[in-house]
């Protein structure tokens, strides 16, 4: 299973919403990532995090708050958003291997929109 | 100047041609190459990475890189309609664990039929 799942695929939310991210690999990869996406851009790293624990935090606002519940898991959870946030969200995850490529496979994102 | 130039294009190609998609990199502790390709509105999907130097194929595409002139290459032979996406390149240092990827700005791709 070379997968990565992400829910919901789509999210409309106002300013003053909490809202949740989803995102499932069953690779047994031991590192996580999201992505902030906008149109015609390269995706944008938010977050990583390495054995369920926070490893890289790209100065996101705090706004954005992200969790790895366990080894499988990964939530980005969402309150008081601004417009200009809304883009497509890309979760990841790869090996931690000390040697090799530790590709990284993405989902298929959630496209978010904030009123 | 950015680590990681790309071309965004867009690049429009009759079918049957043969695509050459470029990057240029400045960071010389890069090893690893990845080059994605990412569908209108879905995830970005890993075609193929290469280590240091060399040629790497699978099926209608090749990935090229030269050190020595910081560049590489994706080929596509025999280009399809459903070729038609925007390809990213990526890449990354040595070394175990995590590390980031630096992204290109991805090119747009049309095979028209």
């Amino acid at each position: 299973d070379t997968e990565v799942t992400q829910t919901p695929k789509h999210l409309v939310m106002g300013m003053t919403n909490k809202k949740s991210l989803k995102c499932e690999q069953h690779m047994g990869h031991r590192a996580m990532y999201w992505y902030k996406q906008k149109a015609k851009k390269p995706p944008e790293l938010m977050f990583v995090y390495s054995y369920e624990k926070l490893s890289i935090n790209e100065s996101v606002p705090s706004r954005f708050s992200p969790e790895c519940p366990n080894s499988s898991l990964l939530n980005l959870h969402l309150h008081a958003l601004q417009p200009e946030d809304s883009a497509l969200y890309l979760c990841a995850s790869s090996q931690e291997r000390l040697a090799g490529p530790n590709e990284q496979f993405f989902g298929p994102g959630t496209r978010l929109t904030v009123l | 100047q950015k680590e990681v130039e790309q071309d965004p294009g867009p690049l429009s190609v009759p079918e049957g041609a043969i695509v050459s998609l470029n990057c240029t990199y400045s960071n010389s502790a890069f090893q690893y190459f990845m080059w994605y390709r990412q569908y209108s509105r879905k995830g970005p999907e890993l075609l193929m990475y290469t280590y240091s130097s060399g040629n790497k194929e699978d099926g209608r595409f090749t990935a090229q890189v030269d050190k020595s002139s910081k560049y590489i290459s994706l080929f596509i032979r025999d280009s399809q309609p459903s070729d038609s996406a925007t390809y990213l390149c990526a890449m990354r240092p040595l070394g175990g664990g995590y590390n980031k990827l630096i992204f290109g700005a991805g090119t747009r791709l049309a095979v028209h039929p």
